[in-house]
């Protein structure tokens, strides 16, 4: 069965410094892969996705993530992070091609002034 | 841009009380999935529907049902409810395109509380 992994619970950078969160999935074929955003209080907001093709995928708001099969990770980067990157950062598989999302635990971003 | 529409954004019942949520998904959306999301928890996938008809199913109890109408709205009725299921209820909704329909757009999600 898939699951996601996320090994941080938080994660504390400074206004401006490059940003790295780690994603782990447990899958046998190439799988549907995503990033997702929650401020507090808020809906998931899309950041981006992984289907196939170029293993590196941009998405909104200067996030980018690399799939790396032989490490099974998709982790999410971001060069310069802005204090309105504060959120929690939910990565997630489609299940068994069931258009089902399977979401990891979240990392919960906070940025220092 | 249209995004998913969830009525109401807060609700408060008593143990042993009805819930009605309702979920407006993007316009040409005829996929809608509901998700639960418990304090301090990861999103649980409860069920779906495509063109009206349930596609899949997950940890959703008895208690809860749901169905999708004509216009492709979708509503979530609980029952009985019980302490634990308070929670923060999502809907999202994708389109069955090839190139997209795995892409699910979330609402701004309904916050349950049961007293």
């Amino acid at each position: 069965a898939q699951s996601v992994t996320q090994p941080d619970i938080h994660i504390t950078v400074s206004e401006g410094a490059s940003l790295e969160l780690r994603c782990n999935y447990s899958y046998g074929a190439t799988p549907y892969l995503f990033w997702y955003v929650q401020s507090p209080g808020q809906g998931l907001q899309l950041l981006l996705k992984y289907f196939s093709g170029d293993t590196l995928v941009q998405g909104i708001k200067g996030f980018e993530a690399e799939f790396k099969r032989s490490q099974s990770s998709f982790n999410l980067r971001k060069p310069s992070v802005h204090w309105s990157d504060a959120a929690e950062y939910f990565c997630a598989v489609e299940k068994d091609s069931s258009y089902k999302l399977i979401f990891g635990s979240g990392t919960r971003l906070l940025v220092r002034p | 841009a249209a995004g998913v529409i969830q009525s109401p954004r807060h609700l408060i019942k008593e143990k042993r009380e009805t819930a009605t949520l309702k979920c407006y998904p993007i316009p040409r959306h005829d996929t809608v999935y509901w998700y639960q999301q418990g304090p301090g928890q990861d999103p649980q996938f409860l069920i779906s529907f495509y063109e009206k008809m349930q596609s899949d199913k997950g940890s959703i109890p008895d208690r809860f049902s749901a169905q999708q109408f004509s216009d492709y709205h979708s509503e979530l009725n609980m029952s009985s409810l019980e302490l634990g299921d308070s929670a923060l209820y999502f809907c999202a909704s994708s389109p069955r395109t090839p190139l997209h329909h795995y892409e699910q757009y979330f609402g701004p999600g309904t916050r349950l509380t049961v007293t």
